[in-house]
């Protein structure tokens, strides 16, 4: 059973347009969430985060968005940029659980000149 | 400075063969985790270690499966008697004490692909 899951697979957006990732969990003990980038033979790498709080969190180019009743998180990147394109990870937390992060099964944004 | 480091980056072992993986963490960071990846299936944990335990915390327990600590920024995943079902990327991830304010965030190293024959 995921308790975290990105139904795209994949996501293809114009140069300067909007992307928008999306993630559903089911494990309504996470206290943060986690965006994660990852390009081809490196590991993942941050992006941004939220608490279980808030329901938006907003970092340059990249918002996070929170909606707890949906368990529903969404990445926003406005604009986006061809050195955007790459797999993104979204996870979920609790402090309880030795913050072990629980991953989605990824994105894989391809942004296009 | 230095990021987290993981040695080999590929390793491939014959069935039923015993295999180590070897993650140098950032300096000052207290625990360290081991990730396994596989292709469309997100990351599943395997374990985690904090400060200078020896002992893994299995995030999955599994009896083919540990790690040890032996310095505390270099963390050693040992995988006995591989399967086939073990071929993966296997990432390891350090994360700052507990007390400070990004204790959440997670650094991974680029992973070593394991490829079980």
């Amino acid at each position: 059973d995921q308790q975290v899951k990105q139904n795209s697979p994949s996501l293809s957006v114009q140069e300067g347009r909007i992307s928008i990732l999306n993630c559903d969990y089911t494990n309504s003990m996470f206290d943060y969430f986690l965006w994660y980038k990852k390009y081809p033979a490196e590991g993942p790498t941050f992006l941004i985060s939220i608490s279980s709080i808030k329901d938006k969190n907003e970092d340059g180019r990249f918002t996070v968005f929170l909606n707890k009743s949906a368990k529903h998180l969404s990445l926003h990147i406005v604009p986006s940029q061809p050195g955007d394109s790459a797999v993104y990870f979204c996870a979920g937390t609790n402090n309880n659980a030795g913050n072990m992060l629980t991953f989605g099964g990824g994105t894989r944004l391809m942004v296009k000149p | 400075g230095a990021g987290v480091s993981q040695s080999p980056r590929y390793k491939v072992a014959k069935r039923g063969r015993d295999v180590a993986l070897r993650c140098d963490s950032i300096s000052g960071h207290v625990t360290l985790y081991w990730y396994r990846q596989t292709l469309g299936q997100g990351s599943e944990v395997l374990t985690y270690s904090q400060s200078d335990a020896q002992r893994d915390k299995s995030g999955r327990p599994s009896g083919r499966f540990s790690a040890e600590r032996p310095e505390r920024s270099v963390s050693t995943l040992k995988i006995q008697r591989t399967e086939q079902g073990d071929s993966a990327v296997y990432l390891c991830a350090s994360s700052p004490p507990p007390d400070r304010e990004l204790a959440y965030e997670q650094y991974f190293g680029p992973g070593t692909r394991l490829t079980v024959t």
